[in-house]
């Protein structure tokens, strides 16, 4: 079966706009997670939905980061006014109760 | 302190040997744990999950749950090559912290041949 999609790949941007990252989690699973990965380092948990709610947004780093999901489907992570330390992967996983998490290829996005 | 400690290696094994990966977490309240495998330009794949104390075994893994003193930890037995890869430690806290899942920064493993 599908598993959990992520678009783009990879997303080259100017710093100061903005982008929009997709995660199409694996059907009917109700939870999905965005996380942070910088080139070396661990994940950094950013937020997760249950359904269409976010219960736990404590990871998102400001105000620029805000995320939504819609049909209890599809997922998008916007990034506003993009800084060159955004730069990194950014993984989505979806599972269909509480853990464990499915994950995505990831985005990878690099701000110049 | 952080949430889940892992050292960050790199951990050098032979080829054959046993490779013993360790996890410490502070929330005494967790109640699931996972381990997921994470090579070089790849997302995270689970391996492992463990949810009560002793030890689960799933072919050459064995996952060892201590709650009593917060540590968890993964031993690969007859290490290969291809086992060459970061470790992650997961942490899924008590139900009242709802389903966030805090991952330890992993360690990195090399399998020597």
């Amino acid at each position: 079966g599908a598993g959990v999609s992520q678009s783009p790949s990879n997303k080259v941007t100017e710093k100061g706009k903005d982008v929009e990252l997709r995660c199409d989690p694996i059907s009917g699973h109700t939870a999905l997670y965005w996380y942070r990965q910088r080139l070396g380092q661990g994940l950094e948990f950013l937020i997760y939905f249950q359904g269409n709610s976010a219960p736990d947004k404590s990871g998102l780093p400001s105000d620029r980061f805000s995320a939504e999901r819609t049909g209890e489907s599809v997922s998008t992570l916007t990034i506003q006014r993009t800084q060159q330390e955004d730069s990194a992967v950014y993984l989505c996983a979806s599972s269909p109760h509480p853990p464990p998490l499915h994950f995505g290829n990831g985005t990878r996005l690099t701000v110049t | 302190q952080k949430e889940v400690e892992q050292n960050s290696g790199p951990l050098s094994v032979p080829e054959g040997a046993i490779a013993s990966l360790n996890c410490t977490y502070s929330d005494r309240v967790s109640q699931s744990f996972f381990w997921y495998r994470q090579y070089s330009g790849k997302s995270p794949e689970l391996i492992m999950s463990i949810y009560s104390n002793g030890d689960k075994e799933d072919g050459r893994f064995t996952a060892q749950l201590n709650k009593a003193s917060q540590y968890v930890s993964l031993l690969i037995r007859d290490s290969q090559p291809s086992d060459s890869a970061t470790y992650l430690c997961a942490v899924k806290a008590g139900s009242n912290a709802g389903n966030k899942l805090v991952f330890g920064a992993g360690t990195i493993l090399r399998v020597k041949s």
